[in-house]
């Protein structure tokens, strides 16, 4: 059973434009939502996060919207650069415990210069 | 800081057999998390500890073990390797016990890539 779905699988955009992943999740007590960026042959990196109580998070060029009522959440890149060329996983967590994450499947991103 | 620092980075394997991945972080924390990541799938939870001593499974735990004897180490065991075993994996550790922000900071490790034949 997947709790978060993340679509699309990868996505191609030019220099300056904007990259939009969507995600969705079932449980509804999920209470924190990260986003995690990847480069090749590295690990996964925290990127921007947000919590159900709030609908938007904005960090530079990077904006985290949600939707609670939808049970859904997106992750906005502007002006998007080549180096923003990786992949990036939505992810839920229920507090409480051991804060264990449940991650979407990815998506690749690649920014043509 | 090293951060969580992972070995073996390669590994090749035959059918059968068993091997030990080490994840150690120096940076205190409670929590530590093993993962894979295959094509497609995104990464998954194997198993993972809350403290020092303590270990559950996670989403895909068959054919794994592990075992956190130190607060900065967590270890990965594989029996008897399978094909299907042939993946990269992740360990990564939070604080657990920090404010809100800080503790659901995961922290992960550069990968071990593992082939099993």
């Amino acid at each position: 059973q997947q709790q978060v779905k993340q679509s699309p699988q990868s996505l191609i955009v030019q220099k300056g434009g904007i990259s939009i992943i969507n995600c969705a999740y079932e449980n509804t007590a999920f209470d924190y939502f990260p986003w995690y960026q990847q480069f090749p042959g590295k690990g996964p990196a925290l990127l921007i996060a947000i919590r159900p109580d709030v609908s938007e998070k904005k960090e530079g060029r990077f904006t985290i919207s949600f939707n609670k009522s939808a049970k859904q959440f997106s992750l906005h890149i502007m002006d998007s650069q080549p180096g923003d060329s990786a992949t990036y996983f939505c992810a839920a967590s229920l507090q409480g415990g051991s804060e264990k994450l449940v991650f979407g499947k990815g998506m690749k991103l690649t920014v043509n210069p | 800081n090293a951060g969580v620092t992972q070995t073996p980075k390669f590994r090749v394997l035959k059918t059968g057999q068993s091997m030990t991945l080490l994840c150690a972080q120096d940076m205190n924390h409670e929590y530590m998390y093993w993962y894979r990541q295959d094509p497609g799938m995104g990464l998954r939870l194997i198993h993972y500890s809350v403290g020092e001593g303590t270990t559950a499974k996670g989403e895909v735990p068959d054919g794994y073990n592990v075992s956190r004897l130190k607060k900065q180490n967590f270890l990965l065991g594989l029996e008897s390797a399978a094909p299907s075993q042939t993946s990269v994996y992740f360990c990564a550790s939070s604080s657990g016990t920090s404010g809100f922000i800080a503790k659901n900071i995961q922290y992960f490790g550069a990968g071990t890539r593992l082939s099993v034949l």
